[in-house]
């Protein structure tokens, strides 16, 4: 199993900013993706980082809000940006094996954003 | 698009109860079935999986088998304790670059 560090683990932040959230895996893995969990809610994919491109977001996550960068095989960031109290958040990093190699997601411990 | 559907709680046992959390799903070709659990505080983990047609994957006491004629994996398991208390969620994978499709999550408490 992969071994995921997330930073920072937790953030209070004032309305209109931004922050970048890291992931750091302990191995080169082939698929990393960025999760938000809202408060009692369930998991919604943001988007799949695609290493040395552009990330792939899904329905209603734009990059302009959420740019994603993940330029190897271990590392990935996201940032919330011009941040509002609906994005109080936590946003987890998650990564696995893709192709032929299916199997479970490993996921870092998060990023809980409290944004006043 | 894949999809799971999962029972709602929150569900409340007495300790040594029997558990069942029920999960359906939908989704093209032969996707791979997991139950995730989330202690209070913790990040999310994986509790068991199958990645196949009639699999059994238990961990902890805890069950669940694919069953592809009904399109379920429900998690069972015999005699609950407190240490259980926990959210669980349902997730999917199909095949391919595919990320985890999640079920909205069941929060289990159980009471001694």
């Amino acid at each position: 199993s992969a071994v995921i560090s997330q930073k920072p683990s937790r953030d209070i932040c004032q309305r209109g900013t931004s922050l970048t959230i890291q992931c750091q895996v302990d191995s080169q893995v082939t698929m990393m993706f960025w999760y938000r969990q809202q408060p009692g809610q369930s998991l919604t994919l943001i988007a799949t980082a695609n290493q040395g491109s552009e990330a792939t977001y899904e329905s209603g996550f734009v990059i302009d809000k959420f740019p994603i960068s993940r330029p190897n095989l271990t590392f990935s960031t996201l940032t919330v940006s011009n941040m509002s109290p609906e994005d109080s958040s936590i946003y987890l990093c998650s990564v696995g094996e893709g192709g032929s190699k299916v199997g479970e997601l490993f996921f870092g411990e998060g990023s809980r954003l409290t944004v006043l | 698009g894949n999809s799971v559907t999962q029972m709602e709680g929150p569900v409340t046992l007495s300790e040594e109860a029997f558990l069942t959390i029920n999960c359906t799903y939908t989704a093209t070709g032969y996707p791979s079935l997991f139950w995730y659990v989330q202690y209070p505080g913790e990040g999310l983990q994986l509790l068991l999986k199958a990645t196949k047609a009639d699999d059994k994957g238990s961990n902890k006491g805890f069950e669940a088998t694919y069953r592809k004629e009904t399109t379920s994996f429900h998690l069972e398991k015999g005699s609950v304790q407190v240490s259980d208390s926990a959210v669980y969620f349902c997730a999917l994978r199909g095949s391919g670059n595919t990320p985890l499709v999640f079920g909205k999550g069941t929060r289990l408490s159980v009471i001694a």
